[in-house]
């Protein structure tokens, strides 16, 4: 099974600041099979990225998704103040698996 | 609009079972695979089970094999996930989401369980 480790667990940004979010694989993994969620605290997960690089609907452009191999990136680039939540990556194997999150906080 | 809803969550005392439904509307059901992801208190997501459109294919993380068992209706539009032997470390909120892509594209507000004598 595939365990993907994400990186930093926290994130301390001010609004209108780049940021760069890490997720790696313990083993390379197909382009096809890795996507981003964020969730705030009391709602349920959403669907910002697929296939690595692929916005879901309704996703602003301020969101993109890069990488190959084990090392893949969530990059929002500039921060609005809806922006502050936790994100996850998730892997799409022969089981599913999820980072353990990393959290945008306002500075 | 696609819509999930979950039931069936609540107190049970270790050992015993539960059962929780997902219904889903907006959608063609039985064209997506369907899943189900727990959440713990204050803690990270993690998978539970996944099951085909047409049930022919079905998965379970290691910690719930043998005891959770996945299935639909499609004739009803439903998931549900049957949980038995449960622990205290079963307890959270458990999302039914709906797959495209090899990822999950909408979920729903979940249904807590919780485990406790």
């Amino acid at each position: 099974e595939i365990v993907l480790t994400q990186s930093p667990g926290t994130l301390s940004l001010s609004p209108g600041e780049r940021a760069t979010l890490s997720c790696r694989a313990s083993q390379s993994v197909s382009r096809s099979y890795l996507a981003w969620y964020q969730q705030k605290p009391g709602q349920a997960p959403r669907l910002l990225i697929y296939g690595v690089s692929s916005r879901a609907t309704g996703i602003p452009d301020r969101f993109s998704g890069s990488g190959s191999g084990t090392d893949f990136t969530l990059t929002i680039s500039r921060l609005e103040p809806e922006d502050f939540a936790v994100y996850y990556c998730q892997h799409y194997g022969s089981s599913v698996t999820f980072g353990g999150g990393t959290k945008v906080e306002s500075k | 609009e696609v819509q999930l809803v979950e039931s069936g969550g609540g107190l049970a005392q270790p050992g015993r079972s539960l059962r929780l439904s997902c219904a889903a509307s907006g959608f063609t059901f039985i064209d997506y695979a369907m899943h189900w992801v727990r959440q713990p208190p204050g803690k990270g997501l993690e998978w539970v089970a996944a099951i085909s459109g047409n049930s022919g294919s079905i998965g379970y993380a290691d910690s719930v094999r043998g005891r959770f068992t996945i299935s639909r209706d499609n004739a009803r539009n439903s998931l549900y996930l049957q949980m038995n032997s449960l622990r205290a470390e079963d307890t959270a909120l458990y999302y039914c989401a709906k797959e495209v892509d090899w990822s999950l594209d909408h979920w729903g507000q979940g249904t807590l369980v919780t485990v406790s004598s």
